[in-house]
């Protein structure tokens, strides 16, 4: 366990069905990120969020919304997706926003297959 | 483009064996870290190594720094079955506001028996 819990852990969903992905992290960190990390392709940021604020969205399409109420919660809300967008998404966290001196902590990810 | 590329993709040794990996990128660097990754999990940060170092140790683990050549390696020694992960490498681009990691595609490392 490393701190940061992501549930669920494996996810079939329709490309008409709504569903959200949940990240959680009690560490104290305030630097929140979604990546997506498909087969034989580098991680993918997604969107960084710092002190609750969106700081970056990395061109994803708008099927995905992510909403982060606290420093400590994280959802990425997923609808009509794509077979392409089956993936394992990857939710992390820092220490500081800007600064990553001190590393990221991973979740252990949802496994989304999207059928 | 992509920041940091790891070589070789697939490597395969004996356990007790020294495993290299090999990191490359492109722009400048705060700082270069490299993670590890077991099947469908999520990464796991290993070690860190600033712009300013050159080498740095964590137990079996020893990082280099080239920032002339922009590249890292990473160097497990004795190495053991449960070595076996995917390895990659990340960079942390010039700071500005909000600076984040890039990752490489990684190296598959198997430890055989």
């Amino acid at each position: 366990e490393t701190g940061v819990t992501q549930t669920p852990r494996h996810l079939v969903m329709g490309m008409t069905n709504k569903k959200s992905l949940k990240c959680e992290q009690h560490l104290g960190h305030n630097a929140m990120y979604w990546y997506k990390q498909s087969a034989k392709k580098p991680l993918e940021l997604m969107f960084v969020y710092n002190f609750k604020e969106q700081t970056e969205n990395n061109s994803v399409p708008s099927r995905f919304s992510p909403e982060c109420p606290n420093s400590s919660h994280l959802f990425l809300h997923l609808h009509t997706l794509q077979p392409e967008d089956s993936a394992l998404y990857l939710c992390a966290s820092s220490q500081v926003p800007g600064q990553t001196n001190y590393g990221y902590t991973f979740g252990s990810g949802t496994r989304l297959t999207v059928v | 483009s992509q920041q940091g590329e790891e070589d070789p993709q697939a490597l395969s040794i004996q356990e007790g064996e020294n495993a290299t990996m090999n990191c490359s990128y492109k722009t400048s660097i705060n700082n270069l870290q490299w993670y590890r990754q077991n099947s469908g999990r999520g990464l796991v940060h290993l070690i860190l190594i600033r712009s300013n170092e050159r080498e740095k140790h964590s137990g079996r683990l020893r990082v280099t720094l080239d920032t002339s050549k922009k590249s890292s390696s990473l160097l497990i020694t004795a190495s053991r079955a449960a070595d076996t992960a995917s390895y990659f490498c990340a960079t942390d681009a010039h700071p500005t506001f909000g600076s984040r990691l890039t990752f490489g595609e990684g190296t598959q490392l198997t430890v055989n028996p």
